[in-house]
């Protein structure tokens, strides 16, 4: 059964520290998508991408995040320099074509202390 | 602006109980629309669908959503709930437009299920 694959899966650092967090999206998929869920905020969009190129980061923070797409099999999401508030669950999920469901990964836990 | 509301935050219920979630959208266009599932600790995982044709959608594990266009709603139903369905639901549009498949999701109903 193909599974998006977040790594890692808990993170805890201190704040001003760089974190990465990555995702393999499922093979073939060509959509990818980052989420960040919080208790106060739910779900958020910060990014995604098509064929490896990015569609939309206006969810994003864009003076300490960043997202990349090195290649087809490789997603990541960078904070530098993460602060407390960065604290959340990240999730990515990738999809096919439109018209298919995403599909989403365990989830990076992410406390910045 | 596009938006996703799910009127109930939390719902408490016995088992055997009969389950409706309200979901509403507001875009005038085409849509897609989903109910994901996240129970404590996982990820999402997607329970149901509807694209087009029968507004009326089965999924996963009994449940059932309705779409209704003219009430700009995808309410999720279950007539009998299980201990096993506590869980976070979340409603989810994808706006047709572009080709590109981006959700916009309601703010989640977390469902307590009492045996």
């Amino acid at each position: 059964d193909a599974r998006v694959t977040q790594t890692p899966r808990h993170k805890v650092t201190e704040m001003g520290q760089e974190v990465t967090m990555r995702c393999q999206p499922i093979l073939g998929h060509n959509t990818v998508f980052w989420y960040r869920q919080t208790m106060m905020q739910g779900l958020e969009l910060l990014a995604y991408f098509r064929n490896r190129a990015p569609l939309d980061d206006s969810g994003m923070p864009k003076d300490r995040f960043s997202a990349e797409m090195p290649d087809a099999t490789l997603a990541t999401l960078k904070i530098q320099p993460s602060e407390p508030r960065d604290s959340a669950v990240y999730f990515c999920a990738s999809s096919g074509d439109s018209n298919q469901p995403q599909h989403f990964g365990d989830g990076t836990r992410l406390s910045i202390l | 602006a596009q938006s996703v509301s799910q009127h109930n935050h939390h719902v408490i219920l016995s088992e055997a109980a009969s389950l409706e979630l309200g979901c509403n959208y507001s875009y005038g266009g085409t849509v897609n629309l989903f109910w994901y599932v996240q129970y404590p600790g996982q990820h999402l995982q997607l329970l149901l669908k509807y694209f087009s044709g029968d507004p009326l959608v089965k999924g996963i594990k009994g449940f059932e959503a309705e779409f209704i266009k003219s009430k700009f709603s995808f309410n999720l139903r279950k007539p009998s709930v299980q201990w096993s369905d506590t869980a976070e639901y979340f409603c989810a549009v994808n706006p047709i437009s572009g080709g590109y498949n981006k959700l916009i999701f309601g703010a989640g109903t977390r469902l307590a299920v009492h045996p």
